[in-house]
């Protein structure tokens, strides 16, 4: 069965520093990758995807990633962070076809400190 | 452009009520539906996901079931909750016909928190 793992349950990050979030994948084909992003208390938004081509892909908010299938991961980086980037993430792995099913980390928690 | 909403946005229930969360999308048809249960610091776990009108899939054993009478109306019920079953619930929808490559859009989710 597929599944995701994210490390870091929680990063503390300075404004303006740099950020990677870790997410690992289990999955015997060529997954569907996803990053998703939460507010406190709302639904999920998707910063960025990867179904195929090229392995570094951007996405909203000045976010990026890169998908190594030698390493099974898919890391979600960005160069600056802005204190609007506090949240938590989350990485998810699509399977299937008409059964289409997510399967979602646990999650990383992100706090800027000023 | 589709939408989904979800409602009610926030729920406080007593042990033992029934339960009853709706969702429905706009926009679309024949959509696949999708119920995802966030317990608090916990990653989002699949319960249900439906293909069709009546097609319901239940991923884990629990005090939940879900419906779909219509073809964008996805229903989350409970006979009588449980005190675990206090979270937050997320309803989704990707495009159907068998499409991998296309993510799925959330709705803004239900606190419910049963005492």
């Amino acid at each position: 069965a597929q599944s995701v793992t994210q490390p870091d349950i929680h990063i503390t990050v300075s404004e303006g520093a740099s950020l990677e979030l870790r997410c690992n994948y289990s999955y015997g084909a060529t997954p569907y990758l996803f990053w998703y992003v939460q507010s406190p208390g709302q639904g999920l938004q998707l910063l960025l995807k990867y179904f195929s081509g090229d392995t570094l892909v951007q996405g909203i908010k000045g976010f990026e990633a890169e998908f190594k299938r030698s390493q099974s991961s898919f890391n979600l980086r960005k160069p600056s962070v802005h204190w609007s980037d506090a949240a938590e993430y989350f990485c998810a792995v699509g399977v299937g076809s008409n059964d289409y099913k997510l399967s979602f980390g646990a999650g990383t928690t992100v706090t800027v400190r000023a | 452009s589709q939408t989904i909403h979800q409602w009610p946005a926030t729920l406080v229930q007593p042990v033992g009520s029934p339960l009853s969360l709706e969702c429905t999308v706009e926009g679309t048809s024949n959509p696949n539906l999708y119920w995802y249960r966030q317990a608090a610091g916990r990653g989002l776990q699949l319960l249900f996901y439906s293909v069709g009108i009546g097609q319901i899939s239940s991923e884990v054993p629990q005090n939940l079931s879900a419906s779909r009478p219509q073809d964008r109306q996805f229903i989350l019920s409970s006979k009588k909750l449980l005190l675990s079953d206090s979270g937050f619930y997320l309803c989704a929808w990707r495009p159907g016909g068998g499409q991998p490559n296309t993510e799925a859009f959330f709705g803004q989710g239900t606190r419910l928190t049963v005492v």
